[in-house]
């Protein structure tokens, strides 16, 4: 089946480390995005990549890093320098840029810094 | 940044009630959609309104959009308990490429 698969769906950090969450994608689609979800909040956007080998920072991209190496992968790596990562991290796609084009979304990955 | 406000936060019914979800943004948009996200799962697609539409239907819903009053509504008529999800718009600004959030309602249908 077609779909977005993002891994881990639970994941612990420790303070000071940094920790890749996976995000997989077999729709072809070329826009891929990560957002931010605090609890009983909206989706803040995180980065963005409407290409392979590009993307670009959205609202709230410090102490985040991501890569496009490949057109189905956009992995996001938080970094030690979040220092409020705890948080549901879900990643998406669309077919091309977002406007006027569905989003599709994988089931979402929480992190728990402990 | 631009962002839809939906509008109760929280909204409680029976089931067979209808229930009204209301959305405003504050720039000119191409697109409003709406999401509907069942409680720590990822958002799913439900319906899509261009600027020059002023209401849709799909199945149960029907969306209105006035955008005079920069304004849209979600009608989800006879609830079911199922329906029971955090429900959210999503503005398309014109020229822009993001797709922004709003913070969403949050429905729950008692059986």
């Amino acid at each position: 089946d077609g779909g977005i698969t993002q891994s881990p769906k639970y994941l612990f950090r420790k303070e000071g480390q940094n920790v890749t969450l996976s995000c997989e994608q077999n729709l072809n689609h070329d826009a891929m995005y990560w957002y931010r979800q605090d609890p009983g909040q909206g989706l803040r956007l995180i980065y963005y990549s409407q290409i392979v080998n590009d993307f670009q920072k959205g609202d709230i991209a410090e102490g985040y890093s991501v890569s496009r190496e490949k057109k189905e992968s956009f992995p996001l790596t938080v970094t030690s320098a979040q220092k409020n990562p705890t948080a549901f991290y879900l990643c998406a796609s669309s077919s091309q840029g977002s406007p006027g084009n569905t989003i599709y979304f994988g089931e979402g990955s929480w992190l728990t810094v402990v | 940044s631009q962002q839809g406000e939906e509008d109760p936060q929280a909204l409680s019914i029976q089931e067979g009630e209808n229930a009204t979800m209301n959305c405003s943004y504050k720039t000119s948009i191409n697109n409003l959609q709406w999401y509907r996200q069942n409680s720590g799962r990822g958002l799913v697609h439900l319906i899509l309104i261009r600027s020059n539409e002023r209401e849709k239907h799909s199945g149960r819903l029907r969306v209105t959009l006035d955008t005079s009053k920069k304004s849209s509504s979600l009608l989800i008529t006879a609830s079911r308990a199922a329906d029971t999800a955090s429900y959210f718009c999503a503005t398309d600004n014109t020229g822009g490429f993001k797709t922004i959030f709003g913070a969403g309602t949050r429905l729950f249908v008692k059986a």
